[in-house]
């Protein structure tokens, strides 16, 4: 059972475009939401994270836009680069229920074209 | 720190035969992770632990795959044997915590390829 859907499965973005990654989730207990950003021949790390008490969360040219009614969250990439070409995981959880670790979606492969 | 360290970092082998990969979780890291990362499905947690003891293993295909980790420095994921469809990337991933929020610092990876 597929926990965290994730949505493309690919992205090609012109440099300077806009990035948009879109997950929905169904376990109404998930409360931390990360993205991790993984290059290729690398293990994936973190981006960036919201949890579901803010609509929204900025780092730099990353911004996570979170709707807690629609159970959904998106990473938004602003003038993208080609070098934020990689592969970009959303993942949620639970952070009282103890054993319940991540979830990760199944990822999109974004390639920034210049 | 040197990170999360796994090896090998690239293993072929021929179908039957086993497989260990290995893993160095952080210093200080008390919770550790394996996952199986394809094409078709993704990143697939398989197994993991907390203060060396596994609590959910629920993902470990078969019984062809354990896992072990006798210290808090060290963890091994075993397969045998090994079929050609356990061809994939590997992680190992720790955090410094069990509960709360999960940060996992993942390690390069080991890319298994089963002929």
């Amino acid at each position: 059972q597929q926990q965290v859907k994730q949505s493309p499965q690919s992205l090609i973005v012109q440099k300077g475009g806009i990035s948009i990654i879109n997950c929905a989730y169904e376990n109404t207990a998930f409360d931390y939401f990360p993205w991790y950003q993984q290059f290729p021949g690398k293990g994936p790390a973190l981006l960036i994270a919201i949890r579901p008490d803010v609509s929204e969360k900025k780092e730099g040219r990353f911004t996570i836009s979170f709707n807690k009614s629609a159970k959904q969250f998106s990473l938004h990439i602003m003038d993208s680069q080609p070098g934020d070409s990689a592969t970009y995981f959303c993942a949620a959880e639970s952070e009282n229920s103890g054993n319940t670790p991540l979830v990760f979606g199944k990822g999109t492969r974004l390639s920034v074209i210049a | 720190d040197a990170g999360v360290i796994q090896s090998p970092r690239h293993e072929v082998t021929e179908m039957g035969q086993e497989v260990t990969l290995r893993c160095k979780p952080i210093s200080g890291h008390n919770s550790l992770f394996w996952y199986r990362q394809t094409m078709m499905r993704g990143l697939e947690l398989l197994i993991y632990f907390n203060n060396n003891v596994p609590i959910d293993d629920s993902g470990m295909p078969e019984d062809r795959f354990s896992a072990k980790m006798p210290n808090a420095s060290f963890s091994t994921l075993k397969i045998q044997p090994s079929e050609p469809r356990d061809s994939a990337v590997y992680f190992c991933a720790s955090s410094s915590t069990g509960y709360g929020a999960n940060v996992l610092t993942f390690g390069a990876g080991s890319r298994l390829t089963v002929l």
